[in-house]
C-alpha cells in the first residue's frame, strides 16, 4: 500500500534526552513537512523539505532538528533544548510545495516524563 | 500572515441529518486553496475536500459540499445525511499557491462535531 508511516506511535521521554520520530513515505512525493498539534490548537508547522537534502524551518523550528539525506525519509529529532515537547506530532508529505495537497502520517504522541 | 478563523469549538448534529461547519480566514492574497480535513479519534488527518480559490464552483464530494465566499473569506463545509462515522474533529486549512514557505498550511483552530443516533 502506498502511504505515510510514522513511529512509534507513542514516545516517552526523559527530561535532558534527545529523541528522533521516523516519518517514511512511498508516495515518492518529494515535498515533506512536520507539524505539532497541542490540546485545542490547530497544527503548527515545525519544518519541511522540498527536496533530498534541503529543508528549511517552519513557524516553531527552536529546539527540533531534521534530515533528509533520502526522498522517502524526513526524520524529526527533539532536542532536549525544546522547553516543552509533549505533544502530537504529524508528518504530512505531497507531490511539491507549491500546488500538491499534502497527506499525512498517522502520528506520534510524545510525552516528557 | 494569513489566519484561519473556526469560531465554533463544537457542534452536534442528529444522523441524517445536515450541518454546516463555519470558517472565515483572512489573506492579502487571490491565489491560494483552502482545506477541510477530518481528524477521527485515530488522530490522522484525513482530507476532506479541496476548493481552488481561482475556481467559481464550489467542491463537492460526495455528501460533503463547501459554500466558498471569496469576497467574504468564507469557506463552510455542509455535510449532508450525517453519520455516525462522521463524528471527529474537523479542521479548516489554508496553502497559499506558491513554493516554499509560503506553502505552508495555516489550520484553524478545529471543530469538535459529534452525531447523535
Amino acid at each position: 500500500d502506498g502511504g505515510i508511516t510514522q513511529s512509534p506511535k507513542y514516545l516517552f521521554r526523559k527530561e535532558g534526552q534527545n529523541v528522533t520520530l521516523s516519518c517514511e513515505q512511498n508516495l515518492n512525493h518529494d515535498a515533506m513537512y512536520w507539524y505539532r498539534q497541542d490540546p485545542g490548537q490547530g497544527l503548527r508547522l515545525i519544518y519541511y523539505s522540498q527536496i533530498v537534502n534541503d529543508f528549511q524551518k517552519g513557524d516553531i523550528a527552536e529546539g527540533y532538528s531534521v534530515s533528509r539525506e533520502k526522498k522517502e525519509s524526513f526524520p524529526l529529532t527533539v532536542t532536549s533544548a525544546q522547553k516543552n515537547p509533549t505533544a502530537f506530532y504529524l508528518c504530512a508529505s505531497s507531490m511539491d510545495t507549491g500546488t500538491d495537497t499534502q497527506y499525512f502520517g498517522p502520528g506520534t504522541r510524545l510525552t516528557v516524563l | 500572515a494569513q489566519t484561519v478563523t473556526q469560531s465554533q469549538p463544537e457542534m452536534s448534529v442528529q444522523e441524517a441529518e445536515t450541518v454546516t461547519l463555519s470558517c472565515t480566514y483572512d489573506t492579502s492574497e487571490s491565489d491560494y486553496y483552502l482545506f477541510w480535513y477530518k481528524q477521527p479519534p485515530s488522530r490522522q488527518m484525513i482530507l476532506v475536500i479541496r476548493q481552488e480559490a481561482y475556481k467559481q464552483q464550489n467542491a463537492t464530494e460526495n455528501r460533503f459540499s463547501v459554500n466558498f465566499q471569496k469576497a467574504a473569506k468564507s469557506f463552510s463545509l455542509k455535510i449532508s445525511d450525517s453519520q455516525l462515522g462522521d463524528a471527529a474533529m474537523y479542521f479548516c486549512a489554508y496553502r497559499n499557491r506558491y513554493t516554499g514557505a509560503n506553502s505552508k498550511l495555516t489550520f484553524g483552530k478545529g471543530i469538535t462535531l459529534s452525531v447523535r443516533p
